[in-house]
Order: C-alpha cells, then sequence, then structure tokens
C-alpha cells in the first residue's frame, strides 16, 4: 500500500517569505515517483515536479526547489520569496504504476 | 495542444438523475483517468484506462457510477442514478506510456447534487 503524508495543514507567511512544505511517503516498492502539483483558486491542477525513486539530487527552478531524501521519505518543497501569487493548495504525490496517490495538500496563504 | 479537456465545467442536478461528465484526453496520450475530489476524502483514482481498456476500477464507490471510453479521444463518467453525497469535483487526467511523465489534468468538473 502507498501512502502520502503532508502534515501540515494550512501554512500562513507574509510575502517575502520562505516556505516550506513537507511530505512524507510510504512504499513497498523500490522503483516510485514523485510529483508536486499546485492547484490555484481557479481549481485546476497544474504539475509542479516529478522525481524517480533512483534521483536524489535536489532540484531548483525559479523560486521553488525540492528536496528529496530517501533516507527519511521524504520530498520536501521550498518557495523561495513567497509571492501572493503562490497562494494555492500543495499536492505531493507518488506513482509507481500510473495511479497516483495524493497527500491532503498543504494551503498556502501569502499575505500582502 | 489544448489539454484535457472536460465538460461540461459545472453540474448541477437533482438527486435520482443520471449525470453524464465528459473528457477528452491530450491527443498521443495512452493513459485516461478519473480522479475525484472531495473535502472528506481529497483526491481520489476512481478508474483508469490504458489503450482505451479499463485496468483498474478498484476505486469506482459504487454500482452507480460506470465509466467508458469508446475511442482514444474521448471518454465518460457516468452515475445512474445521482445522489447528494456525490457531489465534488470530478477530474479527468491523461499521461503518455512513459512512466516518467505526468499527468496532465482537465479543470475538472464541479458536480452538485441536490
Amino acid at each position: 500500500a502507498q501512502k502520502v503524508t503532508q502534515a501540515q495543514t494550512e501554512i500562513s507567511v507574509v510575502e517575502k517569505e520562505d516556505v516550506t512544505l513537507d511530505c512524507v511517503y510510504e512504499t513497498r516498492d523500490t522503483t516510485y515517483y514523485l510529483f508536486w502539483y499546485k492547484q490555484p483558486p481557479s481549481g485546476e491542477l497544474v504539475f509542479l515536479i516529478r522525481r524517480n525513486s533512483f534521483d536524489e539530487q535536489n532540484e531548483i527552478s525559479g523560486r521553488y526547489s525540492w528536496n528529496f531524501q530517501k533516507s527519511t521519505s521524504s520530498f520536501n518543497f521550498t518557495i523561495t520569496a513567497s509571492q501572493v501569487v503562490d497562494s494555492a493548495v500543495y499536492f505531493c504525490a507518488l506513482s509507481n504504476d500510473y495511479k497516483l496517490s495524493f497527500g491532503a495538500g498543504t494551503t498556502v496563504t501569502v499575505r500582502a | 495542444d489544448a489539454g484535457v479537456i472536460q465538460s461540461p465545467r459545472h453540474e448541477v442536478t437533482e438527486m435520482g438523475q443520471e449525470v453524464t461528465l465528459r473528457c477528452k484526453p491530450i491527443s498521443g496520450h495512452d493513459y485516461l483517468f478519473w480522479y475525484r475530489q472531495t473535502m472528506m476524502r481529497g483526491l481520489e483514482l476512481l478508474i483508469y484506462f490504458n489503450n482505451n481498456v479499463p485496468i483498474d476500477d478498484s476505486g469506482m464507490p459504487e454500482d452507480r457510477f460506470s465509466a467508458k471510453m469508446p475511442n482514444a479521444s474521448f471518454s465518460t463518467l457516468k452515475i445512474q442514478p445521482s445522489e447528494p453525497r456525490d457531489s465534488a469535483v470530478y477530474f479527468c487526467a491523461s499521461s503518455d506510456r512513459d512512466r516518467n511523465t505526468e499527468a496532465f489534468f482537465g479543470q475538472g468538473t464541479r458536480l452538485t447534487v441536490v
């Protein structure tokens, strides 16, 4: 069975603060894929990043960065210098057979 | 590419009525997924297809739910009869055969059953 836990339900920050979203996963598979999706207030699900289980390199994309640590089964996401437009629900997800198992999501509110 | 297209965007129906949600996946994608999002249960997979064939429907809640994919460019999710607890946002997503690719989601259909 697969499980994704996002322990933070809501995070509120002031613009320009950094915010880190935690994601812990459980799986018995040795090959799997991790994802982050963003759901803005408009409701659509927007893909942010994909990682496979053999690639533990951290990644940076603009103000977004991801830290994958297989030893702790974590795949955390940091937004640097947050902006109001970053306000959304962020979902971490796990897949090993095409099916995505989503975490409960973390609602990020960035105040001006 | 226009992305995954779902219709309608919003649907309000009375309990007991039949509801049909529609999805057009991204051209060339081999996999199609139906997800449901509710406050109580979050995002959960209902069913997915590979090359138009249903592979796993273990997430379909009841016999009232059925899904079809008559061809590579169209899928439907039908609820008959609908109940208030079916109210949710239903997402369709598609991806291609490479496991390394992400699923692209449609904008969802917000269903309200009154």
